[in-house]
């Protein structure tokens, strides 16, 4: 069965740094979406992708988040300066549609748990 | 927007009794609600979903309804068993997906 496919699975980084989280989303799949989850807490949206451009982001997602979808199978959630509130860990979605109930099933990454030191 | 409140945060069963985990949302063009099953350290993963024009939905010991007048929607598992202790989120949806703030089960063999 396809699966969406996160990497790495951990990344470590300096308050400050920039970090760029990787995904591939399963290959018939049109419509990208990045989640956060704080531990211990309710999974959170922050954005969603389609046709090479935003479709829509949570006010969590701020002028330090980016995503890209730089070739034809990846795409990628860029924090600029992690700040250790933006430890979390990071799930990316896809799904075949959005809009068409029959195809808007979310299939979730492994995720990527990001620590802020 | 949309907010989705999920009841209770915690729940405790004995092996082979029920389980019910209750959502309610606010948001009535709410048209799509998930539940996701998330096993510790590990990624959300869908178990059942229900369509705003249909009032429940039944897969194995599974079940959604779902009251749109009132705006909720729950989780019914029966004949627990220890392999269906994880956290579950409910959510709701129109055009972002909003999680509900997860329900931690323990079956108790």
């Amino acid at each position: 069965e396809p699966e969406v496919t996160q990497t790495p699975s951990h990344q470590v980084t300096q308050m400050g740094q920039e970090v760029i989280l990787r995904c591939v989303p399963i290959s018939n799949h049109l419509y990208f979406y990045w989640y956060r989850q704080i531990l211990g807490q309710k999974v959170e949206f922050l954005v969603s992708f389609y046709n090479n451009e935003i479709s829509e982001k949570s006010e969590i997602f701020d002028d330090q988040f980016s995503v890209e979808r730089p070739d034809g199978s990846n795409f990628t959630l860029k924090i600029r300066s992690t700040k250790l509130e933006d430890s979390a860990m990071y799930f990316c979605a896809s799904s075949r549609s959005h809009r068409d109930l029959a195809k808007n099933i979310q299939y979730f990454g492994a995720g990527t748990r990001l620590s802020v030191l | 927007g949309e907010n989705v409140e999920q009841h209770p945060s915690t729940l405790s069963v004995q092996e082979g009794d029920s389980a019910v985990i209750k959502c309610t949302y606010s948001d009535s063009a709410s048209n799509y609600f998930p539940w996701y099953k998330q096993e510790l350290g590990k990624r959300p993963q869908l178990i059942i979903d229900i369509r705003s024009n249909v009032g429940e939905k039944k897969d194995q010991r599974i079940a959604v309804t779902l009251n749109k007048t009132a705006k909720h929607f729950s989780l019914h598992i029966t004949e627990t068993q220890p392999e269906d202790s994880a956290v579950y989120f409910c959510a709701a949806r129109f055009n972002q997906f909003y999680f509900g703030t997860g329900t931690s089960l323990t079956v108790i063999p």
